[in-house]
């Protein structure tokens, strides 16, 4: 199985900073990686897909990068409604493994 | 609009069944492979199962291979998952979830709570 890291596990900023996420893959994935928010007590909801595509309907303050076995998600001036968690997956091969989570916290 | 309602989750003793469902709606279900996932209580995301547009194509998480059968119905599009020999760290909120190209889940349910205790 592809075993799929996220560093920080727990972030605390500020409204307006702009903050990076970075996940890691265990092999190589290209650009089959996606990223979702989580907000407590809701579904998972996909804002970047292929690494750097961002879906629709998502604030392009939003952007993904990497390739390979290095990721990063990046929030360019942090909005109170961006406090969540976030999670990388890695879609290259099956079973599409998930990292263990970003813990997004107002400071 | 895209909507995915789960469906028959409840509290089951170990060792006993459950069977999930999901209605589909705003999208042609039998053009899309569909997926459960699951997150147990304060921790990450697990995807459990995907099956292919025709049913043809199935596979799981080594944690449920043996145990649990996802299965759609193209013709009342729907999603179920059926799960049997439950043990506690089964225990999970459950999302049925749209799978597009690249594998991503770009739609997902509000989840059913499946909880597993004597």
């Amino acid at each position: 199985d592809i075993q799929m890291t996220q560093s920080p596990s727990s972030l605390s900023a500020s409204v307006g900073d702009r903050v990076t996420i970075t996940c890691r893959a265990s092999q190589s994935i290209s650009n089959y990686l996606n990223w979702y928010q989580q907000k407590p007590g809701k579904a998972p909801k996909l804002l970047i897909y292929a690494a750097s595509s961002l879906e629709r309907g998502v604030p392009s303050r939003f952007s993904g990068s990497g390739s390979g076995t290095d990721f990063t998600l990046t929030i360019s001036g942090l909005q109170p409604e961006d406090f969540a968690t976030y999670y990388c997956q890695q879609s290259y091969r099956a079973m599409y493994t998930f990292a263990q989570g970003t813990n997004l916290m107002i400071k | 609009q895209v909507q995915l309602v789960e469906s028959g989750g409840g509290l089951v003793k170990p060792g006993g069944s459950l069977r999930l469902s999901c209605a589909a709606s705003g999208f042609t279900f039998s053009d899309y492979y569909m997926s459960w996932i699951r997150q147990a209580p304060g921790k990450g995301l697990e995807w459990v199962s995907y099956i292919s547009t025709s049913g043809k194509t199935i596979n799981y998480a080594d944690s449920v291979k043996g145990r649990f059968t996802i299965a759609r119905d193209n013709a009342k599009n729907s999603l179920f998952l059926q799960m049997n020999s439950l043990r506690a760290d089964d225990t999970a909120v459950y999302y049925c979830a749209r799978v597009s190209s690249t594998w991503r889940a770009d739609y997902w349910g509000q989840g059913t709570l499946v909880t597993v205790s004597s």
